[in-house]
């Protein structure tokens, strides 16, 4: 079946270091990829998404692009702040089928 | 804030027991969609609806079960509770039915639920 790989976290960071967190998919036919961001205590919030290959999602200074060569869609982020720190989820989801999400990386941003 | 509510936002009861969790979607979405989120099992699809029709069904154990209402609220009811039913269990809705691949889903603030 479909599945989503994210890198493990926690990753930790520096304030205005660069971020890249990677996800890669594995699906039949070809889905529309998804981030989401979960803040604490709060639920998951739509980031990004891209429905098409060499589609580039972009937000908030983050964004990805779905390389359906390399079955990817790694988020990016040239300069990440301390209210960057979250969960992030890559998610896929095919016509006609549900959403699947990765396991969640856990980004923390020092001051 | 997306437009999701769900209530009640904690929940502490005992093993054995049952449950009612509830959910209102964005005004003019249609389908109502569940997930629980565990430590060990990550965000895992329980069920949606649609309409007040059952669209699909994940990983929901028989325990569960889940309706939508002609308001288009939605309940997720949780019986014979176990340890291991703690987590956080989240409502998302969408204006479709879901069979567009872009479709977005906006979550609510969740349900965190402690089985003692």
């Amino acid at each position: 079946g479909d599945s989503v790989t994210q890198m493990e976290g926690p990753v930790t960071l520096s304030e205005e270091a660069f971020l890249t967190i990677n996800c890669t998919y594995t699906a039949t036919g070809y889905p529309s990829l998804f981030w989401y961001v979960q803040y604490p205590g709060e639920g998951l919030q739509l980031l990004l998404k891209a429905t098409k290959a060499d589609d580039k999602g972009s937000n908030k200074g983050f964004e990805a692009t779905y390389r359906k060569e390399t079955t990817s869609f790694h988020l990016e982020k040239g300069s990440v702040q301390v209210s960057d720190s979250a969960v992030y989820f890559c998610a896929l989801r095919a016509r006609r089928q549900n959403f699947v999400f990765g396991p969640g990386t856990r980004l923390s941003v020092l001051p | 804030d997306s437009g999701v509510t769900q209530t009640p936002k904690h929940l502490i009861t005992a093993t054995g027991q049952r449950v009612t969790l509830r959910c209102s979607p964005r005004s003019g979405d249609l389908s109502v969609y569940w997930y629980q989120q565990s430590l060990d099992q990550g965000l895992q699809f329980l069920i949606q609806y649609y309409n007040g029709e059952e669209r699909a069904k994940g990983n929901i154990l028989e325990r569960f079960s889940a309706q939508q209402f002609p308001d288009l609220h939605s309940e997720l009811n949780l019986s014979s509770l176990e340890l291991g039913d703690s987590a956080l269990y989240f409502c998302a809705s969408s204006v479709g039915i879901g069979d567009g691949r872009g479709e977005t889903q906006y979550f609510g603030p969740g349900t965190r639920l402690l089985v003692l």
